[in-house]
């Protein structure tokens, strides 16, 4: 089964400041897609980035990026001029094609003023 | 942008009685699914739901869960006696399957769900 993992229970940043989160997954499958989601206190899912498993190039999304490293199966999300409004738990999930998301436990970014 | 809309927001129940959480994926969708968060844990799969059936569903799901699509856009959640343990926040999700699209999986904003 895959497996999700973020070493990172909480994390805080400067704002203004570039923070990285981390995030390992398991699986033997070479192709599939990886996925940051945001939840807000308001406890929604909302989708940061995405990065699909053939591409090389890393995943950009204004001030997000990702850092994905097929090989160590390693896929770290970096935010660059961190804002109070990106103060949330951050979950990285893994999706095999048509099969169900499986999610890590969560980071809780804290953006401190 | 096309959203995935669920109702109600927040329900509060007696435990033994029965909840219907309902939930109107993206148009076009062919991929619908249910997650569940417990208050401070991660969130968990518990069914997908493809082709008018069910293509997976994890432990959780056991024989008081059913899905259903009645119709050609509501996709809900049936819980037939609740417990307490099954309040947490419930999410749908719908994906297209549309490989151009990328597989993205999209959220409704979560069913509060309190058992008392």
């Amino acid at each position: 089964a895959q497996t999700v993992t973020q070493s990172q229970p909480e994390m805080s940043v400067q704002e203004a400041e570039t923070v990285t989160l981390s995030c390992t997954y398991d699986t033997s499958e070479s192709d599939y897609y990886l996925f940051w989601y945001k939840q807000p206190p308001s406890r929604q899912m909302i989708l940061v980035i995405r990065q699909e498993a053939y591409k090389q190039q890393n995943a950009t999304e204004n001030r997000f990026s990702v850092n994905f490293q097929k090989a160590a199966k390693s896929f770290s999300l970096k935010i660059s001029d961190s804002q109070l409004g990106d103060a949330a738990m951050y979950f990285c999930a893994y999706l095999e094609y048509g099969n169900k998301l499986v999610f890590g436990a969560g980071t809780i970014l804290r953006v401190k003023s | 942008e096309p959203e995935v809309t669920q109702t109600p927001s927040h329900q509060v129940t007696q435990m033994g009685q029965e909840v219907i959480l309902r939930c109107v994926p993206i148009s076009n969708h062919l991929y619908f699914y249910w997650y569940r968060q417990i208050l401070g844990q991660k969130v968990e799969f518990l069914v997908s739901f493809y082709n008018n059936e069910i293509s997976e569903k994890s432990e959780i799901f056991d024989d008081q869960f059913s899905v259903e699509r009645p119709d050609g856009s509501n996709f809900t959640l049936k819980i037939r006696s609740t417990k307490l343990e099954d309040s947490a926040m419930y999410f749908c999700a719908s994906m297209s399957g549309d490989l151009s699209s990328g597989n993205t999986i999209y959220f409704g904003e979560g069913s509060w769900l309190t058992v008392v």
